[in-house]
């Protein structure tokens, strides 16, 4: 497998222009998860869907963020309008998890994709 | 919620033995994962420990010690390729709640 593939890799943009991040997860795999690394806040989750249904998005920032799967195979994030204070890395991981299995049964592991490093001028 | 302490930096010649700390407050807790970062790179697994004990993998070992609310990440035989951050974090179901990592730098 190619692993959790993320685009783009790089984006530059400029303030109030829509950003939109896209990942594709682990074939097989039912869980995704959209996290944000500053130096500030360190890694940050966002948002947490399983089985394509978002389950936890206590971590999204505001309304100007929005995420969607689609499918078991794409994802997006979403942010309009950005603001420079979203500059980040934004990292898009997947895995294995049942929401009905044994309560802490295996080891849980994400795999993450590159990231997509986003800078807001 | 969640809290996490692990040190910030740690620096050490080729071929020692760095013990990375991890201390944590939680409101529920599943196990004690291991992630290594390189710089600029993606945050890749290293260990997870769900009991009371060590695991060992490779020159890696981490320890848990679940009523104590501690646990340590291991390197042994330091090499330069292990320069990196190592981030702990608690999982509580679904979620895992990452420290700020330690910056571990390897010195020839």
């Amino acid at each position: 497998d190619a692993g959790v593939i993320q685009s783009p890799r790089h984006e530059v943009t400029e303030m109030g222009q829509e950003v939109t991040l896209r990942c594709k997860p682990i074939s097989g795999h039912n869980s995704l998860f959209w996290y944000r690394q500053t130096m500030m806040r360190g890694l940050e989750l966002l948002i947490y869907f399983n089985n394509n249904v978002p389950i936890d998005d206590s971590g999204m920032p505001e309304d100007r963020f929005s995420a969607k799967m689609p499918n078991a195979s794409f994802s997006t994030l979403k942010i309009q309008p950005s603001e420079p204070r979203d500059s980040a890395v934004y990292f898009c991981a997947s895995s294995f998890h049942s929401l009905t299995g044994l309560a802490g049964s295996g080891k849980n592991i994400q795999y993450f994709g590159a990231g997509t490093r986003l800078s807001v001028l | 919620g969640q809290s996490l302490e692990q040190p910030s930096e740690v620096t050490a010649v080729e071929g020692a033995i760095v013990q990375i700390n991890c201390t944590y407050q939680t409101s529920g807790f599943y196990g004690l994962s291991w992630y290594q970062q390189h710089d600029g790179g993606a945050p890749t697994f290293l260990s997870y420990n769900a009991l009371d004990g060590l695991e060992e993998t490779g020159r890696f070992s981490s320890f848990l010690s679940r009523s104590d609310s501690y646990g340590y990440l291991l390197l042994q035989e330091l090499q330069m390729k292990d320069s990196a951050s190592y981030f702990c974090a608690v999982r509580n179901d679904y979620k895992l709640s990452f420290g700020a990592g330690t910056t571990v730098t390897v010195r020839a």
